[in-house]
């Protein structure tokens, strides 16, 4: 997985309860992102990251929040947790330089919110 | 904006036949296109990548995939399907860019079932 490691892989949560769902690399690459999958959408970007103290938004990010305190880690934050929030989370890395622009998966936090 | 279909969301081939798997994009700018591959309970590993230059594409486990601007298309093939190609397998379109790099966009994803 390209050094990109998550926690926890999988997860159990109540309408309503709020958990952090950590992201870490180990090779000091800047950009970072968190995408959810569910079946028949492929993969949908929630936040991303440029660089240490950065985010922006992607797709859907509503209901969730994102912090990006240092190079090495991207934590995704849901407060308020919901059903439709059920589904598979993915931090991705992307390698320097314009030549690469390949993104790199960590092996995903599996979600279900009851 | 840029946009992906997988046209079958689940193809079933016979171990040794061939394998095709389609993607068609849109994209207002040349796109770099890649394929990811699935297996069950894990994350999505990169298949193959077209950036530039030659427009047939070489990758992993025997698999290749052509870019056909003409067509809008990056269809995945492989000669001879074996048991251990059953994953799902997802395309991507990078075609916008901002200061994280690229943005990328993914179609549905195609289960490939292998039969023995």
């Amino acid at each position: 997985n390209a050094g990109v490691t998550q926690t926890p892989k999988f997860q159990v949560l109540k309408t309503g309860q709020s958990m952090t769902l950590q992201c870490a690399q180990d090779m000091n690459h800047n950009s970072m992102y968190w995408y959810r999958q569910d079946p028949g959408m492929g993969l949908r970007l929630i936040y991303y990251s440029a660089s240490e103290g950065t985010t922006d938004k992607g797709e859907v990010p509503n209901g969730y929040n994102v912090s990006r305190l240092n190079k090495r880690e991207f934590s995704l934050r849901l407060e308020s947790a919901a059903p439709s929030q059920t589904s598979v989370y993915f931090c991705a890395i992307k390698l320097p330089g314009l030549a690469s622009e390949t993104q790199y998966f960590g092996p995903g936090t599996r979600l279900l919110v009851l | 904006a840029q946009s992906v279909t997988q046209l079958g969301s689940h193809v079933s081939v016979s171990e040794g036949a061939l394998v095709l798997l389609r993607c068609n994009y849109s994209s207002s700018v040349p796109p770099y296109l890649f394929w990811y591959v699935q297996y069950p309970n894990q994350g999505l590993q990169l298949l193959l990548k077209y950036t530039t230059g030659a427009t047939l594409v070489k990758g992993i486990n025997g698999f290749e995939a052509e870019f056909k601007k003409s067509e809008t298309s990056f269809h995945l093939t492989k000669p001879s399907a074996h048991m251990s190609d059953a994953a799902e397998y997802f395309c991507a379109v990078s075609g916008s860019y901002n200061n994280a790099g690229n943005m990328l966009t993914f179609g549905g994803g195609t289960r490939l079932m292998v039969k023995p």
